[in-house]
């Protein structure tokens, strides 16, 4: 089946320093990836949409000069969280869609998510 | 806006039946997904409903009711793994299908 790659799993880092996030598709190309943002016992949030060789699209009150984020490649996706604060501290989860098109029952296949800890 | 509302928690017994319910008030509907997830791993597919109806996938049922925007997750023969987080998120009509969850509900399987 279709698998996404996510990297680092845990990450820890000072603030003001900047974490960059990798999601990968392997054994399938993903022209699109989802990125989503997870509290603990919250809902998962769609920060952004990531379209392959072009820019993202930002859910609304998501700061895109906070969150960068890069679709170069079929297969991979990064996203960097720049100048970090203990406020960004949070689980970060990617996601591709597998199958051909838009509908039907073409499922997104998650990453095993990042967890962002900023001291 | 969207709004996906499930119960926050739920207890069952090892071997019960438990259903856990789903109700959604979105600007579009394109389809309802169930999703399981465990403590700290990725959300995994479980269902998908379009249409009015049942869905059944071995121990697991889902069924729709668009009418009503509800719907809900059946769990047969429940297991000690089936301890989990179920999330229930349904995707809208916009361009690139976005899917919009619900705080999920924390299920705890005791023996």
């Amino acid at each position: 089946g279709a698998v996404v790659s996510q990297h680092p799993s845990r990450v820890i880092c000072k603030s003001g320093t900047s974490v960059k996030i990798e999601c990968r598709s392997l054994d399938f190309q993903a022209t699109t990836m989802f990125w989503y943002r997870q509290f603990p016992k919250k809902s998962l949030m769609l920060m952004a949409t990531s379209n392959e060789g072009s820019k993202a699209t930002y859910e609304q009150g998501v700061e895109k000069d906070k969150f960068l984020i890069n679709h170069a490649s079929l297969t991979l996706s990064t996203l960097t969280v720049t100048s970090a604060h203990p406020e960004d501290s949070s689980f970060y989860i990617c996601s591709a869609r597998f199958g051909p098109g838009w509908g039907g029952a073409n499922v997104l296949t998650f990453g095993a998510g990042s967890r962002l800890t900023v001291l | 806006g969207q709004n996906i509302d499930q119960p926050t928690e739920m207890t069952a017994t090892e071997g019960a039946i438990v259903q856990i319910n789903c109700t959604y008030q979105t600007s579009g509907f394109n389809g309802l997904f169930w999703y399981q997830q465990h403590a700290g791993e990725a959300p995994t597919f479980l269902s998908y409903n379009v249409l009015d109806g049942l869905e059944e996938k071995g121990r697991f049922s889902s069924f729709l009711s668009r009418s009503k925007g509800y719907s809900y997750l059946l769990l047969k023969e429940l297991q000690m793994k089936d301890s989990a987080s179920y999330l229930c998120a349904v995707r809208d009509q916009g361009g690139a299908n976005n899917l919009f969850f619900g705080t999920g509900t924390r299920l705890t399987v005791i023996p």
